[in-house]
């Protein structure tokens, strides 16, 4: 089935440097959506890329959508404390009633 | 908020048991998803539905059973319960499109002595 490559597992930041989580498709996505998940808490949606090179920002949270809409990136700039959790990309493939993929996800710890 | 529920969140219970975890959304959404979920790892998709009397498989192998006999609806059942079953699971719902943002319940801690 189709698989969607989530790097890196871990990433383990100091307060105040960045973090980037990629998700990469061998095939070609309808839509990508990234997802974050608090320790102990549920996936909360994030936001939905549609366009091929499209960037969207919410505050400090970069997203990126590939030109060949293959992958995609969150990047987060000065990392604060409250960003700690999982970061899951979750892969549309197109059709009607097609499931989201989700990668393994990203974890991040942030040392204050 | 998204209105999706879970019960019960947190379940400790004997080998050999029969359980139904429930869940229930008010979105109107027609598809709805349970995961299986070890603290911090992947979501691991044991079941989904289309809409009412609409059940399939997921990617992951499970032992539980789910039924969808109401758009809201959409309980998991494990009729012996078993200590490899201790898990989270979480419950999603979202609208039919591939598009469409899936909306995850508060989960439920499961535990099998």
């Amino acid at each position: 089935g189709q698989q969607v490559m989530q790097i890196p597992q871990y990433q383990h930041v100091q307060e105040g440097e960045d973090f980037t989580t990629y998700c990469n498709s061998s095939t070609t996505l309808s839509n990508i959506q990234w997802y974050k998940q608090r320790p102990g808490g549920h996936p909360v949606f994030l936001i939905q890329l549609v366009k091929s090179g499209e960037v969207k920002k919410q505050k400090r949270l970069t997203f990126q959508f590939g030109e060949a809409k293959k992958n995609s990136s969150l990047h987060i700039t000065a990392t604060q404390t409250t960003d700690v959790g999982t970061y899951f990309c979750a892969a549309g493939y197109g059709g009607s009633q097609g499931n989201l993929i989700f990668g393994k996800g990203t974890k991040l710890s942030v040392k204050p | 908020e998204a209105d999706i529920y879970q019960t019960p969140r947190y379940l400790v219970i004997g080998t050999g048991k029969k359980i139904t975890l429930e869940c229930s959304q008010t979105m109107g959404h027609d598809k709805m998803y349970w995961y299986q979920q070890d603290p911090g790892m992947e979501l691991h998709l044991i079941h989904y539905s289309y809409g009412v009397n609409s059940t399939e498989k997921g990617d992951l192998s499970s032992e539980s059973t789910v039924s969808r006999i109401r758009t809201e609806h959409f309980p998991l059942t494990l009729e012996s319960a078993r200590p490899s079953h201790t898990s989270q699971y979480l419950c999603a719902s979202s609208p039919l499109s591939s598009r469409g943002t899936q909306y995850f319940g508060p989960g439920t801690r499961l535990t099998v002595l």
